[in-house]
């Protein structure tokens, strides 16, 4: 059965700072890696898919890598934003023959003006 | 752009009450899924359908049933409703190819008492 975890739970850093959040998963039979992100009272929005076949992949200021064999991810934020402040969840899609997305329980990111 | 769009964003249900939380997508995606969250967790798959006429099991599904006549439309119906129910409700889709991302309504937020 997949597991996906997120460490840490929550972070507090200064403005300006580079930051790391990390996701496992404990089968690495997956279709695809996703990152999205939460804002209070919203909906999930998505920020990066990672397909299995790839390693990394960028927008902006954000950079998610997917290292499958060791079942790990990281979202690497540049330059932290108060804007940034919300909450991350990472994804996993199976292949055991459904679609299904499986949800870490995400890491609280606040940002420090 | 409506995307999904659930109803109702709020609600406050009595126990032993029923109701339907009501999806609509308007992409023309062949999967979609229910999700709840709960405070301080990651999303809880609930059922999940792979095209009209076709729905399955997730994670949680006891207490809760689906239908899908259509594509467009995937109402959750909450049966004789307990306060274990107390949650936030996340509608999503996604297209038919695994490469894609899932797209996510904005919730619904339900309390039992």
């Amino acid at each position: 059965k997949q597991e996906v975890t997120q460490i840490p739970a929550a972070l507090s850093v200064p403005e300006g700072e580079n930051l790391v959040l990390n996701c496992s998963f404990t089968d690495s039979a997956i279709y695809n890696l996703q990152w999205f992100r939460q804002d209070p009272g919203k909906g999930l929005t998505s920020l990066l898919l990672i397909q299995s076949s790839q390693r990394e992949q960028t927008s902006g200021r954000l950079n998610a890598s997917l290292d499958k064999s060791s079942g790990r991810s990281t979202l690497y934020i540049a330059a932290s934003q108060p804007g940034d402040s919300a909450t991350y969840l990472c994804a996993v899609k199976g292949t055991s023959g459904t679609y299904k997305y499986i949800f870490g329980t995400g890491t609280r990111l606040k940002v420090l003006a | 752009n409506a995307g999904v769009t659930q109803t109702p964003k709020f609600r406050i249900l009595k126990i032993g009450q029923s109701m339907t939380l009501q999806c609509a997508q308007d992409m023309n995606h062949n999967y979609m899924y229910w999700y709840r969250q709960d405070p301080g967790m990651g999303l809880k798959l609930i059922y999940y359908s792979v095209g009209a006429g076709i729905t399955d099991k997730g994670e949680v599904p006891n207490g809760y049933n689906v239908s899908r006549s259509t594509t467009e439309d995937f109402p959750l119906r909450l049966e004789l409703a307990a306060p274990s129910q107390t949650s936030v409700y996340f509608c999503a889709s996604s297209p038919r190819d695994t490469g894609n991302t899932i797209y996510f309504g904005e919730g619904s937020w339900l309390t039992v008492v």
